[in-house]
């Protein structure tokens, strides 16, 4: 149990459907992270939230939105995927303080677009 | 684009040898960090080692890192089948942003 939880762990949804990505942690964090993780790639850093503000958008498709209404909780919209879309999709949070920053992961979403 | 590479891609070895993983990168660092990930779940961070240090233990774990040749390593020492996994270094760029770049990873099997 790392403090963060995410939902669902398993999702497939066809290209026209409209699904999300659950993530909270428990942790008192105040900056959330998506990566995406796709076979035989790096580790893809998505989305950075610092204090529920977008720091950080490593020019993602739109089709992917995400939501951070607090500083606990984050979400994945997602709409009009591609089968290239299917990954893990990993929920972290890390507690800012400027440099050494140690990222607390998430159990990971597998997402499969059919 | 990508920071760190991990080397090499795939390690086996037998219980109770040492794994030595590499990892190189490009530009200057804060901090270098390496997790690991077990087989579909999420990375566990191990160590963090800071620019300014050039050697940090954490119980089996050794890791190393010499800001001259941009390149840390992390040994494992005693290694057992639990340590199968998969292990990636993560580093933390100088610039405005401060955010982890992470390698492809390197798949560590531990044969009994």
């Amino acid at each position: 149990e790392t403090g963060v939880t995410q939902t669902p762990r398993h999702l497939v949804m066809g290209m026209t459907n409209k699904k999300s990505l659950k993530c909270e942690q428990h942790l008192g964090h105040n900056a959330m992270y998506w990566y995406k993780q796709s076979a035989k790639k790096p580790l893809e850093l998505m989305f950075v939230y610092n204090f529920k503000e977008q720091t950080e958008n490593n020019s993602v498709p739109s089709r992917f939105s995400p939501e951070c209404p607090n500083s606990s909780h984050l979400f994945l919209h997602l709409h009009t995927l591609q089968p290239e879309d299917s990954a893990l999709y990993l929920c972290a949070s890390t507690q800012w303080q400027g440099r050494g920053n140690t990222i607390y992961f998430g159990e990971g979403s597998w997402l499969t677009v059919v | 684009s990508q920071q760190g590479e991990e080397d090499p891609q795939a390690l086996s070895i037998q219980e109770g040898e040492n794994a030595t993983m590499n990892c190189s990168y490009k530009t200057s660092i804060n901090n270098l960090q390496w997790y690991r990930q077990n087989s579909g779940r999420g990375l566990v961070h191990l160590i963090l080692i800071r620019s300014n240090e050039r050697e940090k233990h954490s119980g089996r774990l050794r890791v190393t890192l010499d800001t001259s040749k941009k390149s840390s390593s992390l040994l494992i020492t005693a290694s057992r089948a639990a340590d199968t996994a998969s292990y990636f270094c993560a580093t933390d760029a100088e610039g405005a942003n401060s955010k982890l770049t992470f390698g492809k990873g390197i798949t560590l099997s531990v044969r009994p």
